[in-house]
């Protein structure tokens, strides 16, 4: 069965400062990845995803990711945070049989706290 | 372009009555995934609807179902509401075929006291 593991609960970074949220995952084939983020109170908002070719992907808000087959892994990255990304991230990875690929698992999270 | 679309935005039930939930999909989108988020299991799956069909389901108890109707709306029922079943139910929407991602809902808050 597919995992997705979020190392970190909780991350506190100053404005200004880059951020790398890190995630691993576990799935038999080539993986569809996912960052989403959530606001509180709020659903989630797709950042960026890989399904397959170039292994770095761009996304909204000045996000990449890159993804690490050796490493199981699709880190989140941005170069400087601005007090608005403060959020829940969360990694996910789809799956489904008979064509579907919308089964995702998700990952428990990384709640961001950006300082002033 | 509308989003996907979630009624009631916040439900308070008691323990042991029923209670439906309400997703309209993006246009055009013919596949919807339900989702349960609570502090303590995080994010989880329940079932996803394509063309009126269940396509997956998670690993939930019978009390909880779900439909799919011929615009693509979807419901979500849950019997029999326990303490436990508090929690934001997100709904999903996605084309439903190749490669597209899911686009969420702003989610049912939902309290059981």
């Amino acid at each position: 069965a597919q995992s997705v593991t979020q190392p970190d609960i909780h991350i506190t970074v100053s404005e200004g400062a880059s951020l790398e949220l890190r995630c691993n995952y576990s799935y038999g084939a080539t993986p569809y990845l996912f960052w989403y983020v959530q606001s509180p109170g709020q659903g989630l908002q797709l950042l960026l995803k890989y399904f397959s070719g170039d292994t770095l992907v761009q996304g909204i808000k000045g996000f990449e990711a890159e993804f690490k087959r050796s490493q199981s892994s699709f880190n989140l990255r941005k170069p400087s945070v601005h007090w608005s990304d403060a959020a829940e991230y969360f990694c996910a990875v789809a799956s489904g049989s008979g064509g579907s690929n919308y089964k995702l698992t998700f990952g428990k999270g990384t709640l961001l706290t950006v300082n002033p | 372009k509308a989003g996907v679309t979630q009624t009631p935005r916040y439900l308070i039930k008691t323990r042991g009555q029923q209670v439906t939930l309400s997703c309209s999909p993006i246009s055009g989108h013919r596949s919807v995934s339900w989702y349960q988020q609570t502090p303590g299991q995080g994010l989880q799956f329940l079932f996803e609807y394509f063309s009126e069909t269940q396509r997956n389901k998670g690993n939930f108890p019978g009390r909880f179902s779900g439909r799919q109707f011929s615009n693509s709306r979807s419901e979500m029922n849950v019997s029999t509401l326990e303490l436990g079943d508090s929690a934001l139910y997100l709904c999903a929407s996605s084309g439903g075929t190749g490669d597209n991602e899911a686009f969420f809902g702003q989610g049912t808050r939902l309290t059981v006291v």
